[in-house]
C-alpha cells in the first residue's frame, strides 16, 4: 500500500530534549515536506526537499533541523525542543513539482507533540 | 512568502443545507488543489484545478477555479454528517516546488 509513515505518532518531551520525528515513503516520491498544524493558523511549511541531499527552509524554519541521506526518508529534528514547538506534525510526500501537476501531496498521520 | 487566504474559518450547517468556502490569492495560481481533513485525520487530497475558469464536480462537491486563476471555491450541496471535516485549499508557494495551504474552514454538521 502506498504511504507515508511518520513516528512516533504521540510523544510527551520535555523542554531541550533533543527529539527525532521519523518519515518514509515508499512511492518513490521525489518531493518530501514537513508541515505543522496549529488551531487556526492551518497547516505552515517548515521544510523541504526536492530530492536526496537538497532541501530547503519553509515559512517556519526557526527550531528545526531537516536531512534527505536516501529518497525515502525525511526525518525532522528538534535539537532543543520548546514550548512553543508543542504542535501536530505531517509528512508530506509528492511526485514533482507545479505546475505539471505533479506536486500532489500524500499525508502521514501526524505526530503530536507536546513540550513540557 | 506567498499567501492564500481562506474564509470562513468555521461554518455550521443544518444537515441538508449547502456549504461554500472561499479560498483567495494575491498572485496568480498555476493550479489549486483541495484537501480534506476529518477530526483526528491527516488531510487527504480531493482535487486539482488547473485552467482558467474550470469547474469540477465530485458527487454533491463543485470546485471551481477563477477566470484570473487567483481564486477558488468548493461548494457542498446538501450537507450530510460525512461531510463533517477541515476543508483547506492549497496553492503553489514561492518556489515551483513549495505548496502553500490556506488557514482551512472548519465545517459541523449538525443532524
Amino acid at each position: 500500500e502506498a504511504q507515508v509513515t511518520q513516528n512516533p505518532r504521540y510523544l510527551i518531551t520535555v523542554t531541550g530534549k533533543k527529539l527525532t520525528v521519523t518519515c518514509s515513503q515508499n512511492m518513490n516520491h521525489e518531493y518530501m515536506s514537513w508541515y505543522r498544524q496549529d488551531p487556526g493558523l492551518g497547516l505552515r511549511q517548515i521544510y523541504y526537499s526536492m530530492n536526496v541531499e537538497v532541501t530547503d527552509k519553509g515559512d517556519v524554519p526557526e527550531g528545526y533541523k531537516v536531512s534527505r541521506k536516501e529518497k525515502r526518508n525525511f526525518p525532522l529534528i528538534l535539537e532543543s525542543p520548546s514550548p512553543n514547538q508543542t504542535s501536530l506534525y505531517f509528512c508530506a510526500s509528492s511526485l514533482g513539482k507545479a505546475p505539471s501537476g505533479a506536486n500532489v501531496l500524500t499525508f502521514g498521520a501526524g505526530s503530536r507533540l507536546t513540550v513540557l | 512568502g506567498q499567501q492564500v487566504m481562506q474564509i470562513p474559518q468555521y461554518q455550521h450547517v443544518q444537515e441538508g443545507e449547502d456549504f461554500t468556502t472561499y479560498c483567495n490569492s494575491s498572485t496568480t495560481l498555476s493550479n489549486i488543489q483541495w484537501y480534506k481533513q476529518r477530526p483526528g485525520g491527516h488531510p487527504v487530497f480531493l482535487i486539482q484545478l488547473v485552467k482558467s475558469g474550470e469547474v469540477k464536480k465530485q458527487k454533491r462537491l463543485t470546485f471551481q477555479f477563477g477566470e484570473a486563476k487567483k481564486n477558488s471555491s468548493l461548494h457542498i450541496t446538501a450537507t450530510q454528517t460525512t461531510d463533517v471535516g477541515t476543508y483547506f485549499c492549497a496553492g503553489p508557494g514561492g518556489s515551483a516546488w513549495q505548496l502553500t495551504f490556506g488557514s482551512g474552514t472548519q465545517l459541523t454538521v449538525l443532524p
